[in-house]
């Protein structure tokens, strides 16, 4: 399995400075991407999403950026802030041999914001 | 609008007991899923209901079941618990079965 926890990609930056997470995805099906961010203590947050027909969806101070060549996912924050810490997720829909779909969850990075 | 609910937010058993974790989903969603989150695994599928019956289960011994009522709200329940179950059981309520999820703040379950 995979791990988060102490042995999570880390991203440490200084307040203000822009954040880039990245995440490689598996299946090359998936049509539906989204970003998640979860704090200690709570469950994961819905931050931002984009469908496989683009390649980039801005939101309020974040940017989710999609390669589809590469099977590449990144997420941007602007100015990041303090109040940005936490382990950030990406997550994708694909459609099951079932004809169902599944959203399956990659590995995780924890992000620490320096004041 | 409420978000997803879970209860109990916390919860300690003992080894061979079961648990039922519950599961409010946001108004109007009708699928819902299930996840164990634990340091080792991360985030780990368990299964999705949608109109009170199973779409998706995950790779979980058959101890791990749940359910889902008329009105979308959903259990989870564990039978002889083990101390590798203790983990943050997270419950995702959506629109619809393969759009976007939101997630609960979890049920902490210990095993002791």
């Amino acid at each position: 399995g995979e791990s988060v926890g102490l042995h999570l990609p880390t991203l440490s930056v200084q307040e203000g400075d822009n954040s880039i997470i990245n995440c490689a995805y598996s299946n090359s099906a998936s049509d539906y991407f989204i970003w998640y961010k979860q704090e200690s203590g709570k469950g994961p947050q819905f931050i931002i999403d984009i469908r496989s027909n683009m390649d980039k969806r801005q939101g309020q101070r974040v940017t989710v950026l999609l390669n589809k060549t590469v099977k590449h996912l990144s997420l941007q924050i602007a100015a990041t802030q303090p109040g940005d810490s936490a382990v950030y997720f990406c997550a994708e829909i694909g459609t099951l041999n079932s004809g169902y779909s599944t959203l399956t969850f990659g590995k995780g990075t924890m992000l620490l914001v320096s004041p | 609008k409420a978000g997803v609910t879970q209860t109990p937010r916390y919860l300690i058993k003992t080894r061979g007991q079961q648990v039922t974790l519950s599961c409010s989903p946001i108004s109007g969603h009708r699928s819902v899923s299930w996840y164990q989150q634990t340091p080792g695994q991360g985030l780990q599928f368990l299964f999705e209901y949608f109109s009170e019956t199973q779409r998706n289960k995950g790779n979980f011994p058959g101890r791990f079941s749940g359910r889902q009522f008329s009105n979308s709200r959903s259990e989870m329940n564990v039978s002889t618990l083990e101390l590798g179950d203790s983990a943050l059981y997270l419950c995702a309520s959506s629109l619809r079965q393969g759009a976007g999820a939101f997630f609960g703040q979890g049920t902490r379950l210990t095993v002791v």
